[in-house]
């Protein structure tokens, strides 16, 4: 069974607008951490921000910031005016557990493109 | 943030023969690191998992006498691809934890295009 769902292949966004990813998980863990990267052409993963399983508070880095809804399992990325350089890939993942073993499972993406 | 650097950046090799990608951790040391795989459009899908001074522990349906992983050191994992053929052709990534506990993001290398011909 699928353990992270983007159900966005693809989303067209003008810029300066505000922009939704949608990404549910799928864990019986109670100690997680669900993470959101991006991926430009070049094929780099860039972190963009984390959210710990018992963080009360929605982690916000910048333009980023992450809808965090623990009942729903859903950890949305919300960027903010966004910006033609924001047109990339985008992934959600997860990693169970607290370990520094533990592995970070992917979604299948977003591809996110910004309409001048 | 932490710097996980990947090399070669691009390979193209004739088929039937080896390639090896390298995996280094440059201002920290890493115990664990991870090898992806992607494909074009697709998502990362994770191979294996390098433990230093020991095996690795290989997702199912991933050969690992095909995918040979060396973590001989706590800042240099390898991995290479044996009797490369064109299947074999995809993007390789690896990725490394600066410490365990929580919010340690995995820093990724800049990723390896591999092309079989």
């Amino acid at each position: 069974a699928q353990k992270i769902t983007q159900t966005q292949p693809g989303m067209f966004v003008q810029e300066k607008e505000a922009v939704t990813l949608d990404c549910t998980y799928d864990t019986s863990d109670q100690s997680y951490g669900l993470f959101w990267y991006k991926q430009p052409s070049s094929g780099e993963m860039i972190f963009l921000i984390y959210q710990g399983s018992y963080d009360e508070q929605n982690a916000t880095e910048g333009r980023y910031s992450l809808n965090f809804q623990k009942a729903r399992k859903s950890a949305n990325l919300v960027i903010s005016a966004s910006q033609l350089g924001d047109s990339a890939m985008y992934f959600c993942a997860m990693r169970e557990g607290r370990n520094r073993d533990d592995k970070i499972i992917f979604g299948k993406g977003t591809r996110l493109h910004i309409l001048p | 943030g932490a710097v996980v650097s990947q090399h070669p950046s691009w390979v193209i090799c004739k088929s039937g023969t080896s390639v090896k990608i390298e995996c280094r951790s440059l201002d920290f040391q890493a115990t664990t690191m991870f090898w992806y795989r992607q494909f074009p459009k697709q998502s990362l899908m994770l191979m294996a998992t390098s433990n230093e001074g020991s095996k690795a522990t290989y997702e199912q349906g991933v050969e690992k006498d095909k995918f040979l992983i060396n973590h001989a050191s706590l800042t240099l994992s390898t991995l290479t691809v044996t009797s490369a053929h064109p299947e074999d052709s995809s993007f390789y990534i690896c990725s490394a934890r600066d410490g365990g506990g929580w919010g340690t993001e995995a820093f990724f290398g800049q990723g390896t295009r591999l092309t079989v011909v």
